[in-house]
Order: structure tokens, then sequence, then C-alpha cells
């Protein structure tokens, strides 16, 4: 079974740093382009950031660039997001998602508030 | 940025009947590869997302054939033949073609 299991979310203090992990099974990760995606209580969903299959390239949205820093590790079958200076903008559940194989985890809530 | 407007916003429907969404880019969306990297994803509530279609108009594995995307460069729609009960939920579209990839602001279809 394809599976993504999303971790590391809960409340922090605003200008606080989290770090959300999403690990793979069922699958050839190391073989695929991963996503994270945002979706605010309430709200649509939100492109956050990119990576490649072997790490060598990534990509955020503007909102978080300089902030956030995907990342993965093939041997362990996990991706991750670091989130530092976090603001209360930033609050939502987190996805790991493989968008176009839909693949995705079942999402991390990540609460910025003080 | 490429900017994705939806419309309508909200797509109240009656079973059986069909249903229409449109998406429109800010910039066409052709890669240099020449293809066109524009998704159509649907969210039940309180579940994470799923793929219904790729590339306009190729649709995923297990997707029901009432489900349908056509257009081109900055123009798109999806369309849901016969509206079930199980299609309610939000949709959404989403390019692929430049970075930062971007969504839409999702239709809700609800049923009349």
């Amino acid at each position: 079974e394809v599976r993504l299991v999303a971790s590391g979310g809960g409340l922090v203090q605003p200008g606080g740093s989290l770090r959300l992990s999403c690990v793979a099974s069922g699958f050839s990760f190391r073989n695929h382009w991963m996503e994270w995606v945002r979706q605010a209580p309430g709200k649509g969903l939100v492109w956050v950031s990119h990576i490649n299959s072997d790490g060598s390239s990534t990509n955020y949205a503007d909102s978080v660039k300089g902030r956030f820093t995907i990342s993965r590790d093939n041997a362990k079958d996990t991706l991750y997001l670091q989130m530092n200076s976090l603001r209360a903008e930033d609050t939502a559940i987190y996805y790991c998602a493989d968008i176009f194989s839909d693949c995705w985890g079942q999402g991390t809530l990540v609460t910025v508030s003080s | 940025d490429i900017v994705m407007t939806q419309t309508p916003l909200s797509s109240p429907v009656t079973l059986g009947q069909a249903a229409s969404i449109s998406c429109r880019s800010s910039q066409s969306l052709v890669h240099s590869d020449g293809r066109t990297y524009l998704s159509w994803l649907q969210q039940r509530p309180g579940q994470p997302p799923r793929l219904l279609i790729n590339e306009i108009s190729n649709r995923f594995s297990g997707v029901p054939d009432r489900f349908s995307g056509s257009g081109a460069v900055t123009d798109f729609t999806l369309e849901i033949s016969r509206v079930e009960a199980e299609d309610v939920g939000i949709y959404y579209c989403i390019q692929a073609t430049q970075f930062p990839w971007t969504f839409g602001q999702g239709t809700r279809v609800e049923i009349e």
C-alpha cells in the first residue's frame, strides 16, 4: 500500500521553529519528486515547496522563501520541512504529497500562536 | 508568479446534471517541452486532495469517466457530466509549468 505519514506539527510561538517529517512506504520514494502543500483552516490549497528526486533542486513559495527548507533522506524514505521564523499566517494543515502520482499524507497541523 | 483564477467559486447542481468549472491562468501554461502542466484536484470534506486530471485532459487511474478536462494555453475547463452525491467537495486547478506552482482559489460543488 502506498502511504505517506506526516508528523511534527504542533503549537509553536511566533518566531519559533518546527521540523515536519513525512515517511513514505509502498513505493520507490527515491524516484519521486515531492511537495509540501498547506491549507489554512477553512481556506484553499497553497503550494509551499518542491524537491526533486535526489534532493539537488528545491523551490519555494515566496511567502516561505528564506524561512523554510525542504530536504529528503532517500535512505530513510523520508521528506522534511524545516520551518523557522514562524508567523501566525503559517498556521495550517501541512500535507506532504507526490501530487501527480496522487499520493498524499494525512496532513499535520501547525498552529502558530502565543 | 502565475495567477490561477477559477469561476464560479460555488456551483450548486442538481443530481444527474452537469457541472462546469473554468480555470484561467495569467500566463501561458505551455512549458518549453511543449507540454501543458495543468491538473485538477478534488477535495472532499475532511480529506486530503485527490488527483483527477493531469496535463489538461488525462484522467488519472480510477477516476470516473464522467470527469473530463479540456482547454489550452490559458483557458481550461473541468466538466462533470452527471453529478453524483459523492462529487460534493471543492475542486482546484493547479499549474506546474513554472515555479512557484500555484493553485486556483477552489470551486465548491454542492447539491441543490
